[in-house]
């Protein structure tokens, strides 16, 4: 069946470091993908999302590609914030016949950033 | 206000109790969603519905069951609580006229169950 990837965490970084965290997929068509951002204490928020190949995706400074030759989805940030220390989650939706729209997740990234 | 409300917040029980976990939204969206969260597993769904009169079961329904009152509102109910039970409970909803079925979450209900 489908599936999300992302590599484990946690993952520190000092204030206005470059973030990278690797999601790939599989899949059996052509899903969309989605990256969600879940702050302490709260529920998970849409960061970003891409639905075709070469699709790139971007909100607050992050950007993700639907790269459909690597099955990847990485998540990108030029320099990260304090602000920005939070669980970072991949998901593909499923597309398949039956159009569910249920989302499959990764296992979670957590992200810290010190000042 | 809040799109999607979850009541209650928090909740500690005992094993063997009956425990309803409730949902409400103001987005005006058909679909809803129940999620478990664990540490190290992601999100699983837990069920799913379309509409007042279409639920499913999502990969991990055992020892659940959940009601569609109305479109706005989502129970998941646990009917006899058992410790592996405790988790973060998130309730989810989509537009389904406006894909990719992108959905937004509730705050989430930390439960306990001892």
């Amino acid at each position: 069946g489908d599936s999300v990837t992302q590599m484990e965490g946690p993952v520190t970084l000092s204030e206005e470091a470059c973030l990278t965290i690797n999601c790939t997929y599989t899949a059996t068509g052509y899903p969309s993908l989605f990256w969600y951002v879940q702050y302490p204490g709260e529920g998970l928020q849409l960061l970003l999302k891409a639905t075709k190949a070469d699709d790139k995706g971007s909100n607050k400074g992050f950007e993700a590609t639907y790269r459909k030759e690597t099955t990847s989805f990485h998540l990108e940030k030029g320099s990260v914030q304090v602000s920005d220390s939070a669980v970072y989650f991949c998901a593909l939706s499923d597309r398949s016949s039956s159009n569910t729209g249920k989302l499959i997740f990764g296992q979670g990234t957590t992200l810290q950033v010190k000042p | 206000d809040a799109d999607v409300t979850q009541t209650p917040r928090n909740r500690i029980t005992k094993t063997g109790k009956r425990i309803m976990l409730e949902c409400s939204q103001t987005k005006g969206h058909d679909r809803m969603y129940w999620y478990r969260q664990d540490p190290g597993l992601g999100l699983r769904l837990i069920y799913y519905s379309f509409d007042v009169k279409d639920i499913n079961k999502g990969e991990i329904s055992d020892g659940y069951s959940v009601s569609r009152q109305a479109q706005a509102k989502f129970s998941l109910s646990l009917e006899s609580a058992i410790p592996n039970q405790t988790a973060l409970y998130f309730c989810a909803t989509s537009d389904s006229s406006r894909p990719p079925d992108t959905q937004y979450f509730g705050p989430g209900t930390r439960l306990t169950v001892l």
